[in-house]
């Protein structure tokens, strides 16, 4: 079955760490994304790439970074100068310009 | 720049009836989408129905309505024939940009809804 897979589940992350989260489809989706949302709170976009080896930042993209080196992998490194990571983050793909966004399950980030 | 209001923090509705969640945004694009997602306390996003700004007719999709007003720049979701199962946070979503042009999604803040047996 087609899909999105993120891993791990939970992260626990030290003081000053850099920390990386997967996400991996085979959807053969052109547009991958990556979201952090707070509890009670909305999706606020952090990265989003249309094609690979290229990407943009989205709304909160400071103390984050991604590659796309291949097209069904979309890596998130939270960096160490993102003071306050502890967040579900969920990544998504589709197809370019449809619009219609697949999940992951999602990663919950928790600092130690 | 986009912006999706939801201006119901929590909502509740009896088992069988039919409930509206209310969504307006706000953009200069004429070419958008419009999008309602579904994330129950396990935290996947699934996707419920979808609008497109030059689409003439409401969609449907099974028991979910998009009720989409634009000149009033509306798209609010009506889930008919509630069900205990569909108690769970509701996101609206928009993405500006034609098909060759894929913009950034902007979501609401969200919307709880507790049906009740």
């Amino acid at each position: 079955d087609g899909g999105i897979t993120q891993s791990p589940k939970y992260l626990f992350r030290k003081e000053g760490q850099n920390v990386t989260l997967s996400c991996e489809q085979n959807l053969n989706h052109d547009a991958m994304y990556w979201y952090r949302q707070d509890p009670g709170q909305g999706l606020r976009l952090i990265y989003y790439s249309q094609i690979v080896n290229d990407f943009q930042k989205g709304d909160i993209a400071e103390g984050y970074s991604v590659s796309r080196e291949k097209k069904e992998s979309f890596p998130l490194t939270v960096t160490s100068a993102q003071k306050n990571p502890t967040a579900f983050y969920l990544c998504a793909s589709s197809i370019s310009g449809s619009g219609t966004e697949v999940f992951g399950p999602g990663t919950r980030l928790l600092v130690l | 720049a986009q912006k999706i209001t939801q201006t119901q923090p929590g909502m509740f509705v009896q088992e069988k009836e039919a409930v509206t969640l209310d969504c307006t945004y706000d953009t200069s694009d004429p070419s958008y989408g419009l999008f309602w997602y579904k994330q129950p306390s396990s935290g996947e996003m699934i996707f419920l129905i979808y609008q497109g700004s030059y689409d003439q007719q409401n969609a449907t999709e099974g028991r979910y309505s998009l009720n989409f007003q634009k000149a009033r720049k509306s798209a609010n979701l009506v889930i008919s024939a509630s069900q205990l199962g569909d108690s769970a946070m509701y996101f609206c979503a928009m993405r500006e940009g034609t098909y060759t042009n894929a913009g950034k999604s902007t979501f609401g803040d969200g919307t709880t809804l507790t049906v009740k047996p």
